[in-house]
């Protein structure tokens, strides 16, 4: 199957600090990748949906200038958490999807874990 | 962001025995459905789709079945192994405006007893 990877997997920064996460389609061009932020226990919680060489449509209450997106190109999405506060600690997963692959699935990478001391 | 943020409820099965995992999806126009597996740490893991034309479709151990009527997805896991115990997602994708997503259900835990 088609595959995505995530970087880093895990990061701990300091309060106040940027994080550059970054997410690749290893063997698709992905024409959208989301990105998913994920706390203890409960499910993933859809942040933004990029499309390649467009702005990001952000979810309702996800502070775009807060989780910068960038769809550069066909196989990297990044997501940056600009002035990291403790309450940004979570597991961020991103995902991407071509629908030219027919089924519409949805491929993962294997989360970054954020830790905001 | 969309989704609900609740803690997640727990099945637990003895090995051997069939699983049935429910969800209940929000938009009748969704026209695909996917079933996920996440274990611990990791992110999810693809298990079985089905599309809204369909109202089950068959994997290898695992079954899913789609009620439009009452907007009702299920996975049947059958002879349940130690291997499957993890958190069990499903996913609609919803299609907007010439877009779409992919909204995730709140998940199952899935207890596999020996």
């Amino acid at each position: 199957g088609a595959v995505v990877s995530q970087h880093p997997s895990r990061v701990i920064c300091k309060s106040g600090t940027s994080v550059k996460i970054e997410c690749r389609s290893l063997d698709f061009q992905a024409t959208t990748m989301f990105w998913y932020r994920q706390f203890p226990k409960q499910s993933l919680m859809l942040m933004a949906t990029s499309n390649e060489g467009s702005k990001a449509t952000y979810e309702q209450g996800v502070e775009k200038d807060k989780f910068l997106i960038n769809h550069a190109s066909l196989t990297l999405s990044t997501l940056t958490v600009t002035s990291a506060h403790p309450e940004d600690s979570s597991f961020y997963i991103c995902s991407a999807s071509n629908r030219g692959l027919g089924t519409g699935e949805l491929f993962f990478g294997e989360g970054s874990r954020l830790t905001v001391l | 962001g969309e989704s609900v943020g609740l803690h997640l409820p727990t099945l637990s099965v003895q090995e051997g025995d069939n699983s049935i995992i429910n969800c209940a999806y929000s938009n009748s126009a969704s026209d695909y459905f996917i079933w996920y597996k996440q274990e611990s740490g990791k992110g999810p893991q693809f298990i079985i789709d089905i599309r809204s034309n369909m109202d089950k479709r068959q994997g290898q151990r695992v079954t899913v079945l789609l009620n439009k009527t009452v907007k009702h997805l299920s996975l049947q896991i059958a002879a349940t192994q130690p291997g499957d115990s993890a958190v069990y997602f499903c996913a609609e994708s919803v299609s907007l405006s010439g877009t779409y997503k992919y909204i995730f259900g709140t998940g199952t835990r899935l207890k596999v007893l020996a």
